[in-house]
């Protein structure tokens, strides 16, 4: 069955610098989350889009933006890195409300 | 605002030795209780979701069970594949997408 893709897998970044993460969920899945899981911690919700929209958001800063294209892709675009974005960013994908199926994730170190 | 405190934090067993994980939860107008693994640096893997005080969900060695104020996760006969971290989100109802995760429990089955 296919899963949640997510590109690229790993990224290092300095600070200050700029990230672009990809998501592509499973066919047919209409709403997209982001999530992001810092070291021992769980994971933080973000933010989330049904059917191209804005649906719900999270603590995410305002140096990161998300949007979901007509292919129903989603990126996040992270600005200003700083050290403690460092983590793991998992992308989610559901049928509106039914259980969402995580990606493997992006794994971001900023120096 | 939306708690959710899973205990053991960790927990270790023999190889066979069954045992239960808790999940208790505070949310309002709970529309969905959600048990996920995780394997380090691996996104979380779904494995059963629960609405209704009552509910009861098989799957293999693992069982979830559900009440108005927590959940168990009962592990018969464990493996030592079976080691990994356990998760347990809710969701509110409502316009509300996102999941509040626990911190997890981190098992681990000794051979």
């Amino acid at each position: 069955a296919a899963g949640v893709i997510q590109s690229p897998r790993h990224l290092i970044k300095e600070k200050r610098e700029t990230a672009t993460l990809k998501c592509y969920p499973i066919p047919r899945h209409d709403t997209v989350y982001w999530y992001q899981q810092g070291p021992g911690q769980d994971p933080q919700f973000l933010i989330s889009f049904y059917e191209k929209m804005q649906s719900d958001k999270g603590s995410i800063p305002d140096r990161f933006s998300a949007q979901q294209f007509s292919d129903y892709h989603s990126e996040l675009n992270m600005s200003s890195l700083e050290l403690g974005d460092s983590a793991l960013y998992f992308c989610a994908s559901s049928h509106i409300y039914n259980e969402q199926f995580f990606g493997p994730g992006t794994r971001l170190t900023v120096l | 605002e939306d708690q959710v405190t899973q205990s053991p934090e960790a927990l270790r067993l023999q190889e066979g030795e069954s045992s239960s994980l808790n999940c208790s939860y505070t949310v309002s107008g709970l529309r969905g209780l959600f048990w996920y693994r995780q394997d380090p640096g691996k996104g979380p893997e779904f494995l059963f979701t629960l609405y209704s005080a009552g509910e009861e969900k098989e799957k293999e060695r693992l069982k979830a069970t559900l009440t108005k104020k927590e959940s168990f996760l009962h592990i018969t006969a464990p493996k030592p594949e079976d080691s990994a971290t356990y998760l347990c989100a809710v969701r509110r109802g409502g316009s509300n997408y996102k999941l509040t995760f626990g911190k997890g429990t981190l098992l681990t089955v000794n051979p």
